[in-house]
């Protein structure tokens, strides 16, 4: 079964603190997407990644194709960044998206 | 330019009622969807579109229909509403199907069946 899943579910930081969100899925991909949901609902594309790192300010968004894992970081976190943060795959084998359940951030100041 | 924009934002239906959700695109997006986000779960695929006259079924179709008659819009139809269909539904699109370009999401409709 094609799976993804997502670590931790919850988790609260202090501001400024270095932050990560961890992504496994099962099997081969084609691509693999970090979305943003905020609090008031909507959800906003982060990232596509195919294959090594992107960075836009201050989050960075790497993958590991062999080990079918895929970081989210945020560093200097600040309270505006709380929302969940959703992984998604889209498998080699379709052309369809598979989410994960999300990961719940809490930034404290 | 407006993206993605979702009718109503909020609904409360009661059972066998029916009604529509509005999605409309700005961005002459070929590929639009529709998912449902239920809490503690990831968003499931109800229906999608790859051009306007095209549809497909997505994981969860059932309760739902959908039409594609122009680029810009993809409305979402339920014809009698369940219980079980109490979720908050999310309009999508994407340039291409391969999302390589990202996708852009509506605001969403939480939708009350009572």
């Amino acid at each position: 079964k094609n799976e993804v899943e997502q670590s931790p579910q919850n988790l609260t930081a202090q501001e400024g603190e270095f932050i990560t969100i961890n992504c496994s899925y099962s099997v081969g991909i084609s691509a693999l997407h970090w979305l943003q949901q905020h609090p008031g609902g909507g959800i906003v594309s982060l990232f596509m990644l195919s294959s090594g790192k992107k960075k836009h300010g201050r989050l960075i968004a790497t993958i590991n194709i062999q080990e079918k894992h895929s970081s989210l970081h945020i560093t200097a976190s600040h309270p505006r960044d709380s929302a969940v943060y959703i992984c998604a795959v889209r498998w080699s084998s379709g052309d369809k998206l598979t989410f994960g359940t999300g990961t719940r951030l809490a930034v404290r100041p | 330019n407006a993206g993605v924009t979702q009718t109503p934002k909020f609904r409360i239906l009661k059972i066998g009622q029916s009604m529509t959700l509005q999605c409309a695109q700005d961005m002459n997006h070929n590929y639009m969807y529709w998912y449902r986000q239920d809490p503690g779960m990831g968003l499931k695929l109800i229906y999608y579109s790859v051009g306007a006259g095209i549809t497909d079924k997505g994981e969860v179709p059932n309760g739902y229909n959908v039409s594609r008659s122009t680029t810009e819009d993809f409305p979402l139809r339920l014809e009698l509403a369940a219980p079980s269909q109490t979720s908050v539904y999310f309009c999508a699109s994407s340039y291409s199907g391969t999302g390589n370009y990202g996708y852009t999401f509506g605001s969403g409709t939480r939708l009350t069946v009572v």
